[in-house]
């Protein structure tokens, strides 16, 4: 049983481009979620899905922030217009069914110079 | 709104000595989890050991155990013979009423030979 995976694991970006990050959940785990982190704290929420539908945004999310999960399976982030406030480790999980333990991935680190 | 504060930044032990990590929460939840993760340098999070508020028994796993106060609303995670390899940042989790979860500040914990 493979864990969550993300890609790309490090992306270093100007301040104004756009990047996205790819998330695949452990297998057949229908809840994926998406959390921030940065230096020196603890992650932040960012957004969830049950299977296609996104049923939880946080605050943090800006206009800036989109995140998909078209088929269900994998899950995309994307950050446009990128500001340097936005570097951070970007964190995904996924679970089997609501109530149950949250299984992360390694990140994404999110570099904008 | 669900708050988690774990107010020791770093702790070191000796080892195969004893150490307990604090934290206290709030929530108005009145059903909710709570949980320890351990994020290694440079390595993925992962999780040490939950527990359920309505279960009294306090949760064991292997040489970690938990001592869950409800009234008073602290969780704090003992490791028993603590190894090299338990050297990480540790993060006390909440989750309730919803299915993000809360994440405090965490505690560095360095374990010496």
């Amino acid at each position: 049983d493979t864990g969550v995976s993300q890609n790309p694991r490090h992306k270093i970006t100007k301040r104004g481009q756009n990047v996205t990050f790819r998330c695949d959940p452990i297998s057949e785990h229908n809840r994926l979620y998406w959390y921030r982190q940065t230096l020196g704290q603890g992650p932040e929420f960012l957004t969830y899905f049950q299977n296609e539908a996104q049923l939880e945004k946080s605050r943090l999310l800006s206009d800036r922030f989109s995140a998909e999960r078209p088929k269900g399976s994998f899950s995309t982030l994307e950050i446009q217009r990128t500001e340097q406030g936005d570097s951070a480790m970007y964190l995904c999980a996924s679970s089997p069914r609501q109530e149950e333990t949250q299984y992360f991935g390694p990140g994404t680190r999110l570099l904008v110079l | 709104a669900q708050t988690v504060t774990q107010s020791q930044p770093e702790m070191s032990v000796q080892e195969a000595e004893t150490v307990t990590l604090s934290c206290t929460y709030d929530t108005s939840e009145s059903d909710y989890y709570l949980f320890w993760y351990k994020q290694p340098p440079s390595r993925q999070m992962i999780l040490v050991i939950r527990q359920e508020a309505y279960k009294q028994q306090n949760a064991t796993e292997n040489r970690f155990s938990v001592n869950f106060q409800k009234a008073a609303k602290s969780f704090s995670l003992k490791i028993s013979d603590s190894q090299l390899g338990d050297a990480a940042m540790y993060f006390c989790v909440q989750q309730g009423g919803s299915e993000k979860l809360v994440f405090g500040k965490g505690t560095k914990l360095t374990v010496n030979p």
